[in-house]
């Protein structure tokens, strides 16, 4: 079993919906969790950053983390053709010998028509 | 714009010669990742430096070795690069070595001939 469960899709929505997008994990030590966006061929960008447990929102992106289920979420609203993209969750262990190491989920592909 | 820059961001190579990738940031983060990315896979760790410290991933092959002579730059030298060495080659950088908050380059897409 992996430490971190992403469905990979892929997912396609029309344009305005809100998509759900889900990972599951196993390490209870997990404290910082994060969303990256990754466009074909370039590097991930960071989305959204969560330290523990509760929900952080930014604009049409709505991070939750639920460490009781060992479960995140990305949440995005008013979705566009340009949050088309593949969405990696990632998370990591706080400090000690962990050196901020991210273990990724597989990647969602998510697709936006108009 | 601080950021982290990766060069070339092409690269073609023959089996078996040698080539190096770079990574230069303006961020003046102390910690740096060289990450491979193999189609429809996660990034995996090759390795990292902290300041000048210097971490291998048990499972990253030798022929594959970094270099970090200022807080600014760091390359990835692939020594004897083979078929399954052609991936995209990505350099993360992050303030410090306990939250994981990483910020990507745009990343260099090896090819092997």
């Amino acid at each position: 079993q992996k430490e971190v469960e992403q469905d990979p899709g892929p997912l396609s929505v029309p344009e305005g919906a809100i998509v759900s997008l889900n990972c599951t994990y196993s390490n209870s030590a997990f404290q910082y969790f994060m969303w990256y966006r990754q466009y074909s061929r370039k590097g991930p960008e960071l989305l959204m950053y969560t330290y523990s447990s509760g929900n952080k929102e930014d604009g049409r992106f709505t991070a939750q983390v639920d460490k009781s289920s060992k479960y995140i979420s990305l949440f995005i609203r008013d979705s566009q053709p340009s949050d088309s993209a593949t969405y990696l969750c990632a998370m990591s262990v706080s400090g000690g010998t962990s050196y901020g190491k991210l273990t990724f989920g597989q990647g969602t592909i998510l697709t936006v028509h108009p | 714009d601080a950021m982290v820059i990766q060069n070339p961001r092409y690269q073609v190579t023959q089996f078996g010669k040698p080539v190096t990738l770079s990574c230069s940031q303006t961020l003046n983060h102390n910690v740096m990742y060289w990450y491979q990315q193999k189609s429809s896979q996660a990034p995996k760790l090759l390795f990292h430096y902290y300041d000048k410290d210097f971490n291998n991933e048990a499972d990253t092959p030798d022929n594959f070795q970094s270099r970090r002579p200022n807080t600014s730059f760091c390359f990835l030298d692939i020594r004897s690069p083979g078929l399954g060495d052609a991936a995209m080659y990505l350099c993360a950088t992050s303030r410090d070595q306990v939250t994981g908050e990483q910020y990507f380059g745009p990343g260099t897409r090896l090819t092997v001939t």
